[in-house]
């Protein structure tokens, strides 16, 4: 079956811990994408990239950081820098154009102790 | 800069009923404008994507309407039923193939 997997589907952060979120999809899909959301609100974009090697910022990059070392992954880090971290985390991707049809996959909650 | 704005917040209606979700967008030099579908704690459903040479897009008993000149878009949803119950999110595009999603009505259809 083709999708997004993401995990884990719940992670817990220490003070001062840097903690990567992992989204794989096997869509053959260009572009991706992470946004945040809290409660109450609509999904921020954190960061996106339309091609290997190759990544964007997006409105709310602070305290993240991305790798896209292959085609088919697109891990976040959310670094010690990020000093409000606890959200949903959804991960996309699209054929190309980031205004085509997005597909998602099915969260990371992050939580810190 | 795209700004996307849902109203209303939360809808409580009883099954059966038919009812309308709204969207505005400020920017209305878009492509295309999607709805999705969230359950909670989970990650989003693509339902509907108007292009801009569209006025209207259907798929089952959901129909979506765009009107760029009025910056609007609606979500109507006939007969509706407790398996709807569910977060209803629209996005519009932003330069540099980006999304800008609203912050989603709550429905809830009780039986």
């Amino acid at each position: 079956d083709g999708g997004i997997t993401q995990s884990p589907k719940y992670l817990f952060r220490k003070e001062g811990q840097n903690v990567t979120l992992s989204c794989e999809q096997n869509l053959n899909h260009d572009a991706m994408y992470w946004y945040r959301q809290d409660p109450g609100q609509g999904l921020r974009l954190i960061y996106y990239s339309q091609i290997v090697n190759d990544f964007q910022k997006g409105d709310i990059a602070e305290g993240y950081s991305v790798s896209r070392e292959k085609k088919e992954s697109l891990p976040l880090t959310v670094t010690s820098a990020q000093k409000n971290p606890t959200a949903f985390y959804l991960c996309a991707s699209s054929p190309g154009q980031g205004w085509e049809t997005q597909y998602f996959g099915p969260g990371t909650r992050l939580l810190v102790l | 800069k795209q700004e996307v704005t849902q109203i209303p917040a939360a809808l409580s209606v009883p099954e059966g009923e038919n009812l309308v979700l709204n969207c505005s967008f400020t920017d209305s030099a878009i492509y295309n404008l999607q709805w999705f579908r969230q359950d909670p704690g989970k990650g989003l459903t693509s339902l509907l994507l108007i292009q801009s040479s569209q006025r209207e897009q259907t798929s089952g008993r959901l129909n979506a309407s765009l009107d760029k000149s009025s910056g609007r878009s609606t979500l109507y949803i006939a007969a509706s039923q407790p398996g709807d119950s569910a977060t209803y999110l629209c996005a519009a595009p932003e330069y540099g193939n980006k999304l800008v999603f609203g912050a989603g009505t709550i429905l809830r259809v009780k039986s």
